[in-house]
């Protein structure tokens, strides 16, 4: 099993361009979650989904859009990147049940110049 | 709204035995969970507390007070591997989980 999975690894963009950043997990988990990590400021949610075809807002939603229409995929849109959107962008999945341990992907390198 | 509060770095040597706390506000709370992740990795699930008291797994263990809305990772025999951020995470509707900005700990020797 790969567990989770992201594409690309790193990007760089300029401003305004727009980049999809792909999640895709092999462990049958319903739900999925969007993560950006900035230095000194921990794990912030992006959006989530709790199965296929549902998405939710987390803290951060502004300036990107998710889908899900396959269980196993999520994709992460930033439509006109802005700088502030430089960023390590983490992917993860769970069962939501129990303790709802998530397991995370290897993260996305993503500048914004 | 919801907050989370940790200390931003802990030093310690190795053998010893570390203690790093996290205090929360939040609403609609259904456990706290403990991550680990090294310089540039991937975070890792260490351990989750729904009630209150202690659990142990090997060297870590984790403390959650409800009424106190306060919880910790002890750590002990501590070794150079351990040196990380460890974050904790509140489940909100055992579903999402709303992260602390974490601890920073360096073991040295």
């Amino acid at each position: 099993n790969a567990g989770v999975t992201q594409t690309p690894k790193f990007r760089v963009l300029k401003t305004g361009q727009s980049m999809t950043l792909l999640c895709a997990q092999d462990m049958n988990h319903e739900y999925m979650y969007w993560y950006r990590q900035d230095p000194g400021m921990g794990l912030r949610l992006i959006h989530y989904s709790v199965g296929e075809g549902t998405t939710a807002k987390g803290e951060v939603p502004d300036g990107y859009n998710v889908s899900r229409l396959k269980k196993q995929n999520f994709l992460l849109g930033l439509e006109s990147a802005a700088p502030s959107q430089t960023s390590v962008y983490f992917c993860a999945s769970s069962t939501g049940l129990g303790n709802n341990e998530q397991f995370f992907g290897p993260g996305t390198r993503l500048t914004v110049l | 709204g919801q907050s989370l509060e940790q200390p931003s770095e802990v030093t310690a040597v190795e053998g010893a035995i570390v203690q790093m706390n996290c205090t929360y506000q939040t609403s609609g709370f259904y456990g706290l969970s403990w991550y680990q992740q090294h310089d540039g990795g991937a975070p890792t699930f260490l351990s989750y507390n729904a009630l209150d008291g202690l659990e142990e797994t090997g060297r870590f263990s984790s403390f959650l007070s409800r009424s106190d809305s306060y919880g910790y990772l002890l750590l002990q025999e501590l070794q150079m591997k351990d040196s990380a951020s460890y974050f904790c995470a509140v489940n909100q509707a055992g579903t999402a989980l709303i992260f602390g900005k974490g601890t920073t700990l360096s073991v040295s020797s």
